[in-house]
């Protein structure tokens, strides 16, 4: 079965701070693919990234990074230099990629982060 | 419109009642997804559209919950026989063609209250 954790359920910091959102996954799937989501006020659900599970390669998008690290199961989200409009929940994901898998997401609880000024 | 579309953005249903929960993806996507948010069970999977093929309704929690979608476009979550619990925000979303191989789109969500 998959599963997605995500340990840490509230982070509050202050603007300018680097914040790291951790993300751990279970899957007996040798293709899957990664997600992190963030979730505004506002309710709907702003796709940041997707990773297939053979792209190792970090990346890095502006002030944003993630981390994907399969030997130890993990897909780590870094927010550098943090501003007040990062405040928002934040959920990873994982879903099977083999063609004709299931096409669900598997979320993480979701960790909110508060960013004060 | 640009977004994926949800009506209504709230409800209050008194137990027992039917609700009908609508949702007009982005246009041109062939893949609709609903999700179920609650503050017990987080995000939850409940049926996957992909164009004319057999939907997947894996993630519907029980045969009171049922959904369809007309034309390829417009879909509607239906939950019957409404139970507190069925209080959550239900989330839509929409892609275009290959499903999770495309980036997914959601909605805002309608927020259902049974009381």
């Amino acid at each position: 079965a998959q599963k997605v954790t995500q340990a840490q359920t509230e982070i509050s910091v202050v603007e300018k701070e680097d914040v790291t959102l951790d993300c751990v996954y279970e899957t007996r799937d040798t293709t899957y693919y990664l997600f992190w989501y963030k979730q505004p006020p506002s309710g709907e659900l702003v796709f940041l990234i997707r990773r297939n599970s053979f792209d190792e390669q970090n990346e890095i998008s502006g002030r944003y990074s993630w981390n994907f690290q399969k030997s130890t199961s993990s897909f780590n989200f870094t927010i550098t230099a943090s501003q007040v409009v990062d405040s928002a929940v934040y959920f990873c994901a994982l879903s099977e990629a083999r063609w004709g898998g299931s096409e669900k997401l598997v979320f993480g609880k979701g960790m909110k982060l508060t960013v004060n000024p | 419109g640009a977004g994926v579309s949800q009506s209504p953005s709230n409800k209050v249903t008194e137990k027992g009642k039917d609700v009908e929960l609508r949702c007009d993806p982005i246009s041109g996507h062939t893949a609709l997804y609903w999700y179920r948010q609650s503050l017990g069970q987080g995000l939850e999977f409940l049926i996957y559209f992909q164009g004319n093929s057999a939907p997947d309704k894996s993630g519907l929690p029980s045969d009171r919950f049922s959904a369809e979608r007309t034309g390829g476009s417009v879909s509607t979550l239906t939950i019957q026989r409404t139970q507190q619990e069925d209080s959550a925000v239900y989330l839509c979303a929409s892609s275009f063609g290959q499903g999770l191989r495309d980036t997914i789109y959601f909605g805002e969500g309608s927020w259902l209250t049974v009381v």
